[in-house]
């Protein structure tokens, strides 16, 4: 079974543009979640999808939106890009699609620089 | 706010000894709590969880203890390997459908 696979996994943009980070899940998985890694802060959860539905959005501006589509592969969307945003873009999948105390299988992440 | 805390950033420790790393958390309604270990360019891999009716949980060279009324966990790894260098991140779950993070612990298994 392949694993959870994000797209790019390299990108460099300029303060101001935009970005789409692409999240394909472990066939079969519904959940699909997003997180921030930067240095020192560990990963800071970003939102969470289930059936194209958000159920859960954690504590980022408006700048940072997402959707699933009804296959279950998931976007998040970057506008108005900050240095700031440099970071690691981890997706994770969840089988079950239940609470988040099921384990969570993560994609090898986006690497985001922004200049 | 950070509610999950791994307060060690680093932690060295030689081949076939014991690595220890803590993690504290503030938020009572957190019940499940998940180790992750991370290697570079690859995202984080499940590592070993325990549910807040338990208080330890073995896996093999991995054991989890939850001290719920001190509001900390720790992860025993016996007896440490090479392979075992990494970047272990502490999270934590309440009925919320995501997962919070403490900043990590590099350790660095020493021959």
């Amino acid at each position: 079974k392949a694993g959870v696979t994000q797209t790019p996994r390299y990108l460099i943009k300029t303060r101001g543009q935009q970005v789409t980070l692409s999240c394909s899940p472990i066939s079969g998985h519904r959940s699909v979640s997003w997180y921030q890694q930067t240095p020192g802060q560990g990963l800071q959860f970003l939102f969470e999808y289930f059936s194209e539905t958000q159920r859960n959005k954690g504590n980022f501006p408006g700048r940072f939106s997402g959707r699933q589509f009804s296959n279950s592969r998931s976007e998040m969307n970057v506008s108005t890009l900050e240095l700031g945003d440099s970071a690691l873009y981890l997706c994770a999948s969840n089988p079950s699609g239940g609470r988040a105390s099921n384990e969570q299988f993560f994609g090898p992440g986006t690497r985001l620089t922004v200049l | 706010d950070q509610q999950v805390k791994q307060n060690s950033p680093s932690l060295s420790v030689q081949e076939g000894r014991i690595s220890i790393l803590n993690c504290d958390y503030t938020n009572s309604m957190f019940d499940y709590f998940l180790w992750y270990k991370k290697y570079p360019a690859e995202g984080p891999t499940f590592l070993i969880s325990i549910s807040s009716i338990k208080d330890k949980n073995e896996d093999g060279r991995f054991t989890v203890f939850l001290n719920k009324s001190a509001k900390h966990l720790s992860l025993h790894i016996v007896p440490s390997q090479p392979g075992d260098s990494a970047v272990y991140f502490c999270a934590a779950s309440a009925d919320d459908y995501k997962l919070s993070f403490g900043a990590g612990t590099t350790v660095t298994v020493r021959a």
